[in-house]
C-alpha cells in the first residue's frame, strides 16, 4: 500500500504563512507526481496545485496564483506546500496525494489541519 | 476555470441503485477529461474509486461502476449498502489543470 506522511496539525496567525510537507515512498517522484487539495469544513474538495518532481516545475490553481508554493526535493522524496497571506476562510484540512501527471491523485496522505485563529 | 456539477445530495435505499452524475460547464464531458471519482468519509482521507472513466481500483468493491452518460460522467452504485453512505466527489482534467465537482453527499436510507 503506498503511503504519503503529512506533517502535524498547524495553528496559524492571519497574515502568516504555513509549510506543509508530505512524504512519500521511495521512487514515487520518479514517475508520478503530487498534487494538493484542501477541504474548507462544510466545503468540498479544491485542488491547489500540483509538481512533477522529475520536471520540478509547479502548476497552480487560478485561485491560489501568487500565494502557494509547491516544491519537491527528490534527494528526501519530500514535497511542500507553502501558502501565505493567510485568510480565517484558509482554515481547512490539507492533502498531498500521489497523482498521474494530469495531476489527478490517486493514492493520498492522512490530510493536515491548519486553523488560522487570531 | 470550468465550473464541474454534481448533484448536492441523493438517498439511495439499501440494495438500490444510484447513479451520481458530473457534467462540465465547457460541454460534454468525454474520457479526455479523465474522470476520476472518490469516496470520501469523515474524518478520513479521500479513497480513489473510479479512474480513467470507469477504470477501477484494487480495493473498489464490484457494485461501483462508472461510465459516460448523457454527456457526463456517471458512478453508479447498484446494491448499496449501508457503509457506503459518504460524500463522492468527481475530477476532471482540463489542459493541464484539474477541477472537482462540489461534491455529492450520498445517505442509504
Amino acid at each position: 500500500q503506498v503511503q504519503l506522511v503529512q506533517s502535524g496539525a498547524e495553528v496559524k496567525n492571519p497574515g502568516s504563512s504555513v509549510k506543509v510537507s508530505c512524504q512519500a515512498p521511495g521512487g514515487t517522484f520518479n514517475t508520478y507526481a503530487i498534487s494538493w487539495v484542501r477541504q474548507a469544513p462544510g466545503q468540498g474538495l479544491e485542488w491547489m496545485g500540483g509538481i512533477i518532481p522529475i520536471s520540478g516545475t509547479p502548476k497552480y490553481a487560478q485561485k491560489f496564483q501568487g500565494r502557494v508554493t509547491i516544491l519537491a526535493d527528490k534527494s528526501t522524496s519530500t514535497a511542500y506546500m507553502e501558502l501565505s497571506s493567510l485568510r480565517s476562510d484558509d482554515t481547512a484540512v490539507y492533502y498531498c496525494a500521489r497523482a498521474a501527471y494530469t495531476y489527478s491523485a490517486d493514492y493520498w496522505g492522512q490530510g493536515t489541519l491548519v486553523t488560522v485563529s487570531s | 476555470q470550468a465550473v464541474v456539477t454534481q448533484e448536492p445530495s441523493l438517498t439511495v435505499s439499501p440494495g438500490g441503485t444510484v447513479t451520481l452524475t458530473c457534467g462540465s460547464s465547457t460541454g460534454a464531458v468525454t474520457s479526455g477529461h479523465f474522470p476520476y471519482w472518490y469516496q470520501h468519509k469523515p474524518g478520513q482521507a479521500p479513497r480513489t474509486l473510479i479512474y480513467d472513466t470507469t477504470k477501477k481500483q484494487s480495493w473498489t468493491p464490484a457494485r461501483f461502476s462508472g461510465s459516460l452518460l448523457g454527456g457526463k460522467a456517471a458512478l453508479t452504485l447498484s446494491g448499496a449498502q449501508p457503509e457506503d453512505e459518504a460524500d463522492y466527489h468527481c475530477l476532471l482534467f482540463f489542459s493541464g489543470v484539474v477541477v472537482f465537482g462540489g461534491g455529492t453527499k450520498l445517505t442509504v436510507l
